[in-house]
C-alpha cells in the first residue's frame, strides 16, 4: 500500500463546476500538506500549503485537511479551462525535509 | 519569487553515454532535490542535498550520482545512460529547515536511445 493514495483520473468537468480532488494517507506522522498544480511540460507549482486540520481558502481554491480521517481535499470553485492541469498532493512529516507525493490527478475543464 | 532553472528542457542521448543534468536556484536555498517523474509512478526522489558537498540517497538512487560544489548548483549524473532512464527529471529547492514546500524547475525531458 502506498503511503499517499490519489486517484489519477482523468477527471473531466464542465466550466463553472466545483471540482473536488482528494488524497488519503496512511501515516499519521504527516503534519504538513501541500497541493501543487502542474501544467503540461512544466514543473509543479505550489498552490496551497496547510498545517492544521480545517479549511484554508485562497481565491477560488480551498484546501481541506482532516487529520483524524487522514484525508485531504482541494476544492476549485467556478472552474475555468485554465485550471486544466495535473494536481499533486504532497505531505511531509514534522521535522523532515522529504516530501511524499500522490500520483497526481489529471483534470480537464471543458468550455 | 524563487527561480529554479534547469539547463535543458529536452535532451536526447545514447545508451552508455555519461549524462549531466544541471540545476541552479537563485534564492540561497540550502536544500536541493532531484526527482524523476513517470506516468503511473508519480514523482520519485533520486537524491537530495542539504548543504554544499553533502548528499543523501532518495528512493531510487541506482544508476545516478550527484554533485554539489556550490550552494546554488546541483547536478545529476547518469554514469552510463540506459533506456530505462528515459524520463522527465525535476529539480527542486527549499530553504533551510524542515516542513518546507519545495519549489520546482520546469524539468528536463530526457530520452535515451
Amino acid at each position: 500500500q502506498k503511503e499517499v493514495e490519489q486517484d489519477p483520473g482523468p477527471l473531466s468537468v464542465p466550466e463553472g463546476a466545483i471540482v473536488s480532488l482528494n488524497c488519503t494517507y496512511s501515516n499519521s506522522a504527516f503534519q504538513y500538506f501541500m497541493w501543487y498544480r502542474q501544467y503540461s511540460r512544466k514543473g509543479p507549482e505550489l498552490l496551497m500549503y496547510t498545517y492544521s486540520s480545517g479549511n484554508k481558502e485562497d481565491g477560488r481554491f480551498t484546501a481541506q485537511v482532516d487529520k483524524s480521517s487522514k484525508y485531504i481535499s482541494l476544492f476549485i470553485r467556478d472552474s475555468q479551462p485554465s485550471d486544466s492541469a495535473t494536481y499533486l498532493c504532497a505531505m511531509v512529516i514534522q521535522g523532515a525535509q522529504k516530501l511524499v507525493f500522490g500520483q497526481g490527478t489529471r483534470l480537464t475543464i471543458n468550455p | 519569487d524563487v527561480k529554479v532553472t534547469q539547463s535543458s528542457r529536452y535532451l536526447v542521448k545514447r545508451t552508455g553515454e555519461k549524462v549531466f543534468l544541471e540545476c541552479v536556484q537563485d534564492m540561497d536555498h540550502e536544500n536541493m532535490f532531484w526527482y524523476r517523474q513517470d506516468p503511473g509512478l508519480g514523482l520519485r526522489l533520486i537524491y537530495f542535498s542539504y548543504d554544499v558537498k553533502m548528499k543523501e540517497k532518495g528512493d531510487i538512487p541506482e544508476g545516478y550520482s550527484v554533485s554539489r560544489e556550490k550552494k546554488e548548483r546541483f547536478s545529476l549524473i547518469l554514469e552510463s545512460a540506459s533506456t530505462n532512464q528515459t524520463s522527465m527529471y525535476l529539480c527542486a529547492s527549499t530553504p533551510e529547515g524542515s516542513n518546507q514546500p519545495q519549489h520546482f524547475g520546469d524539468g528536463t525531458r530526457l530520452s535515451i536511445l
